[in-house]
This record gives C-alpha cells, sequence and structure tokens, in this order.
C-alpha cells in the first residue's frame, strides 16, 4: 500500500511566522499535490509537482511556495503566516506521469491553526 | 474553481439502508472519481469511471455516469455505520490533464 506521511497532524503558529509543512511518500510516485480544505469550500489545489524540481501553481498559490528537492518529499511553505492560512492541509500523490488517470493517495493532513 | 458539486449536503440513514450520493458538473470530464474521507482523516480513492462507462461496481459501491445529464452518481448499499464519512466527486478534464477538481462534499450519517 502507499503511505503518504504528513510530519505533523496538528501545528500552531503565529502570525507573520515562516511554517513549513512536510509530505513523504515511499512509492516513487511522480507526482505530489497540496490542497487545502476549508468547511464550505472543499479541497482547493494550491501548488502541485510532476517531477524533482518541479512545480506548478494550483487553484490558490497565493501565500504558499513549495519545494521538491527529492522524489519522495514535497514541502509546502507559509512564507509568512497569516490567521485566513488557518485551514486543514493534504497532500497527495499519484503513479505515472499523467496523473489524472490514477487514483490520489492522501495523508491525514495537518491541522493548522495561526494565532 | 469548483467543478463537481455533491448533493445532497448532508445524508443520514439508518443501518442497512442504501444511501445514494449525486454528483453534479459543468464542463466535458475525460474520467470521474468518488473519494471518501472519515472525520479528521485523509481522503480515500473509492472508484474511477471513464467516460466512456456507464457504471462501475466495487463490493457494495456502485457508480453510474450519465454524461448527457452531466451528472453521477454512488450507490452504497446495505450502509453500516462504518459508512459514516463524507464522501467527495472529482472530475478531470480531459485526458493529459494532471489535476482533479473537487466537490464539496456529501455528509453522509449512518445510524446503528
Amino acid at each position: 500500500d502507499v503511505k503518504v506521511t504528513q510530519s505533523s497532524r496538528y501545528l500552531v503558529k503565529r502570525t507573520g511566522e515562516k511554517v513549513f509543512l512536510e509530505c513523504v511518500q515511499d512509492m516513487d510516485h511522480e507526482n505530489m499535490f497540496w490542497y487545502r480544505q476549508d468547511p464550505g469550500l472543499g479541497l482547493r489545489l494550491i501548488y502541485f509537482s510532476y517531477d524533482v524540481k518541479m512545480k506548478e501553481k494550483g487553484d490558490i498559490p497565493e501565500g504558499y511556495s513549495v519545494s521538491r528537492e527529492k522524489k519522495e518529499r514535497f514541502s509546502l511553505i507559509l512564507e509568512s503566516a497569516s490567521t485566513n492560512q488557518t485551514s486543514m492541509y493534504l497532500c497527495a500523490t499519484t503513479f505515472g506521469r499523467v496523473s489524472g488517470n490514477q487514483p490520489q493517495h492522501f495523508g491525514d493532513g495537518t491541522r493548522l491553526s495561526i494565532l | 474553481s469548483q467543478q463537481g458539486e455533491e448533493d445532497p449536503q448532508a445524508l443520514s440513514i439508518q443501518e442497512g439502508e442504501n444511501a445514494t450520493m449525486n454528483c453534479s458538473y459543468k464542463t466535458s470530464i475525460n474520467n470521474l472519481q468518488w473519494y471518501r474521507q472519515n472525520s479528521g482523516r485523509g481522503l480515500v480513492h473509492l472508484i474511477l469511471i471513464r467516460s466512456n462507462e456507464r457504471e462501475k461496481h466495487s463490493g457494495r459501491l456502485r457508480v453510474t455516469l450519465d454524461t448527457s445529464k452531466k451528472s453521477s452518481s454512488l450507490l452504497i448499499t446495505a450502509s453500516r455505520a462504518a459508512d459514516t464519512a463524507s464522501y467527495f466527486c472529482a472530475t478531470v478534464p480531459y485526458p493529459g490533464y494532471s489535476t482533479l477538481t473537487f466537490g464539496k462534499g456529501t455528509m453522509l450519517l449512518v445510524s446503528p
């Protein structure tokens, strides 16, 4: 089974801090994704990556950046955290170059609170 | 941008009953996927149905797709308390597209 591990289940940070959320997968999948999930808004794609050092903006990239230095690890960075970034953050992976034809495998999420 | 819209937003049934959730979408699709999310956890993939398919089964799950109506339904037969979760549909608009667009989900509560 694919295992997608997010470094923290719960995280509390202060406004203005630089926040790192880490995601690691063990199945050599090419594609990795970061979503945020908010009540009433569903899942929204922040960034995704289809290869090492490659990244593509999703629907809501503002205020975020990403890093993928190794195939198995995809980091989401909040450059200067704000209260409106309080949310559940979900990482996902898929196999293969044409990732839309494959199921996505999700981690358990990081519930981030910005105070 | 939101593509799929699930209906109803919430559904409450008794164990043993069937649960039907619907998903409508706006533009043509290459495939449509259904996911389940237990409270506080990540999403789990259930079924992928391609645009040239009309129906797929997996255990107690049955998914139908009507591309003329731009809609899909997920049927869970003989529901169990463990089926309590949120269910999401997600669409891929054309072959080679890399990302999914998720709906807002249906929250299913199955009471013993």
